[in-house]
């Protein structure tokens, strides 16, 4: 079965630094990938997405992420991060294959920024 | 992206007693999904819900515990059964958008407590 694994469980950076998250997975066929922002008080959000082509992918609000395949990676990265970047990230996977729309998601990175 | 919304959005409950959690969606869906989030932990698929058939359960979640129901394209209801304090949780809904199904949208969760 897929699991996905996030490193970090809780960042904290000031405003202005650049942030990194880190995403790994754990499936040997194609996958689809994903990162979710939950804002404080809000619902689960999509941020980004990779299904093929190039593995940098540009999503909302200046984030981005690389689907590195030798390394099983799919981290998430804003070079500035803002006070209201603030909330928590899930990085998700699926089989690409798969019509059974099931995702696997990781534990969460919660992301304070102070400002 | 659909529009979902969950009712309740919390509940307190007895232990032993069962709860009812709806999903709407404000278009015609194929397959809706049902998650639980337990403190700190990742969203953990339940079920799959697929109008017209019977519900796809995850292993370690059973259907007399965790019915469903999905009578048309725009609704579903999962009830959570005989409660125990260890079913405090969140539990949410999402609907797939793109062809495997794999692009999820959520609704914004309902927080159970059990008592």
């Amino acid at each position: 079965a897929q699991s996905v694994s996030q490193h970090n469980h809780h960042v904290i950076l000031s405003e202005a630094a650049s942030l990194e998250l880190g995403c790994n997975y754990s499936y040997g066929g194609t996958v689809n990938l994903f990162w979710y922002v939950q804002y404080p008080g809000q619902h689960l959000q999509l941020l980004l997405k990779y299904f093929s082509g190039d593995p940098l992918v540009k999503g909302i609000k200046g984030f981005e992420a690389e689907f590195i395949k030798s390394k099983f990676s799919f981290n998430l990265r804003k070079p500035s991060v803002q006070w209201s970047d603030t909330a928590e990230y899930f990085c998700a996977a699926a089989d690409r294959g798969s019509t059974l729309g099931r995702l696997y998601f990781g534990r969460g990175t919660q992301l304070t920024v102070w400002p | 992206s659909a529009v979902i919304s969950q009712k309740p959005s919390r509940d307190i409950c007895q232990r032993g007693t069962s709860l009812t959690i709806q999903c709407q969606v404000d278009s015609q869906v194929t397959m809706m999904f049902w998650y639980r989030q337990q403190p700190g932990q990742s969203l953990t698929l339940i079920a799959t819900a697929n109008q017209g058939s019977e519900a796809t359960y995850e292993s370690g979640f059973v259907i007399d515990k965790f019915p469903i129901s999905r009578p048309n394209l725009t609704f579903s209801t999962l009830t959570v059964s005989n409660m125990s304090p260890e079913d405090s949780s969140i539990y949410l809904c999402s609907v797939g958008r793109s062809a495997n199904y794999n692009e999820q949208f959520f609704g914004p969760g309902t927080r159970l407590t059990v008592l």
